[in-house]
């Protein structure tokens, strides 16, 4: 067990639909990642937060959007979902903004019908 | 998205084998890392390394982060069962990119007892 939790597990969902995935860090990290891992693109980075700031950008669609709040938890809210977004949603995170090393959490599996 | 190139993609040894496996990038990385996923889990951090030809053990993994700052080793010794799984090498530039984390496709192993 890494410490970091993610919910839900698992999300079914039409396309054109909106969803919000849920991350809370380890205790003591305030720096919150965002990867997409599917079958054809690997585990690909996202975004990531940095005591709820935004530090670094990557192939983050612009459908997509994040967030991290003052507790530190973060989350992904994914909206007019296409088919092609079903893939396994990954948080990791750190104690800094960089240098230091990313856990993972379990991931949410997204999958769009 | 870029990828680093992690090769060989699967693996089917028989137990008591050693393993050995490679990532190369064409940019330099400040951190090269090695992660192990299994299904329907998120990648655990197996190791970290830090400078240009360092050489960093944990039980029977040895990793090496190559000298040209584009290339990373990961060996596992006298394989097991329980090592079956997917392992990822991922890169950090560091600087502007903070904390992002480029990861190569994956090498699947499969132990046979």
């Amino acid at each position: 067990d890494s410490g970091v939790t993610q919910t839900p597990k698992h999300l079914i969902t039409a396309t054109g639909q909106r969803v919000t995935l849920r991350c809370s860090p380890r205790s003591g990290d305030l720096s919150v990642y965002w990867y997409q891992q599917s079958l054809d693109q690997g585990l690909q980075f996202l975004i990531q937060y940095y005591n709820g700031e935004e530090r670094a950008k990557g192939n983050i669609l612009e459908r997509f959007s994040a967030q991290q709040f003052p507790d530190l938890h973060s989350e992904l809210n994914l909206s007019s979902l296409e088919l092609g977004d079903s893939a396994l949603y990954f948080c990791a995170s750190s104690v800094a903004s960089q240098g230091s090393e990313q856990y993972f959490g379990p991931g949410t599996r997204l999958t769009v019908t | 998205g870029q990828q680093l190139n992690q090769s060989p993609q699967s693996m089917f040894i028989q137990e008591g084998e050693d393993v050995s496996m490679n990532c190369t990038s064409s940019s330099i990385f400040n951190t090269w890392l090695w992660y192990k996923q299994d299904p329907g889990e998120g990648p655990v951090l197996l190791i970290a390394l830090y400078k240009a030809g360092e050489l960093t053990s944990n039980g029977r993994l040895t990793a090496q982060f190559g000298i040209t700052r584009k290339d990373s080793f990961l060996n596992i010794s006298a394989s097991i069962p329980s090592d079956v799984g997917i392992y990822f090498c991922a890169g950090r530039h560091g600087g502007t990119s903070y904390g992002k984390l480029t990861f190569g496709q994956g090498t699947i192993l499969t132990v046979h007892p």
